[in-house]
């Protein structure tokens, strides 16, 4: 994998499901994977920066995991909630200064949750 | 606390003309960064600056300058704007953390540009 894929591209889900989307990106090379939420009309938000093999994180509702040997990181919302509708972007990071400390984003998925 | 703040929210420009979009932080970070937005495609870097006087290209660079004279500050410019430049564009910062340098990016809430 050469870019930072994720998927879905879009998802609907009824209030009070959990669901889960992926983040694909290049195992080779990595230093750290970024979780971003951003609502419409505003700032994406960092929910996670995430840099250990199998390291989970979580924040209230939302989790993720962290599989750097095969490259993906799955974001979890549990019993969604139509304030969790945004758009969630990852991002990967290949080092720690120039260039490779730039990121690279995912095209995002956009989550809808209706009520 | 205002994080990161851009001017203009909104512009329209017309073929060849040029425009500066500024970027201010006052969280006192070392990183600041330029990116546009486009449908279906995810934020790709414009310009990155490490520290006040230094800017370096990131993935996009052509048809951009930037500049930080100032530590708080980083300008985008474009010289001769082309319809190509449509876009939504995002300054972000983050604070130098030493070795790990995972810093997270704070975002500014975008500028849209249309060049006629």
């Amino acid at each position: 994998i050469l870019n930072v894929e994720q998927s879905p591209q879009s998802l609907h889900v009824q209030e009070g499901d959990s669901t889960n989307f992926t983040c694909s990106f290049p195992s080779s090379n990595f230093y750290a994977l970024h979780w971003y939420r951003w609502e419409t009309a505003k700032s994406p938000e960092a929910l996670f920066v995430m840099t250990l093999n199998g390291d989970e994180k979580k924040k209230g509702r939302i989790s993720a995991t962290l599989n750097t040997k095969e490259g993906y990181s799955y974001l979890y919302i549990k019993g969604s909630q139509p304030e969790d509708s945004a758009t969630y972007l990852c991002a990967s990071q290949r080092g720690s200064s120039g260039s490779a400390r730039q990121l690279t984003f995912g095209s995002g998925t956009q989550l809808t949750v209706l009520p | 606390n205002a994080g990161v703040t851009q001017t203009p929210k909104f512009r329209v420009l017309k073929t060849g003309q040029s425009m500066t979009l500024l970027c201010a932080q006052d969280m006192n970070h070392e990183y600041m960064y330029w990116y546009r937005q486009d449908p279906g495609m995810g934020l790709r870097l414009i310009h990155y600056s490490v520290g006040e006087g230094t800017t370096a290209k990131g993935e996009v660079p052509d048809g951009y300058n930037v500049s930080r004279l100032k530590k708080q500050n980083f300008l985008l410019g474009l010289e001769s704007a082309a319809p190509s430049q449509t876009s939504v564009y995002f300054c972000a910062s983050s604070r130098d953390r030493g070795a790990s340098n995972t810093g997270e990016l704070f975002f500014g809430e975008g500028s849209r540009l249309t060049v006629l």
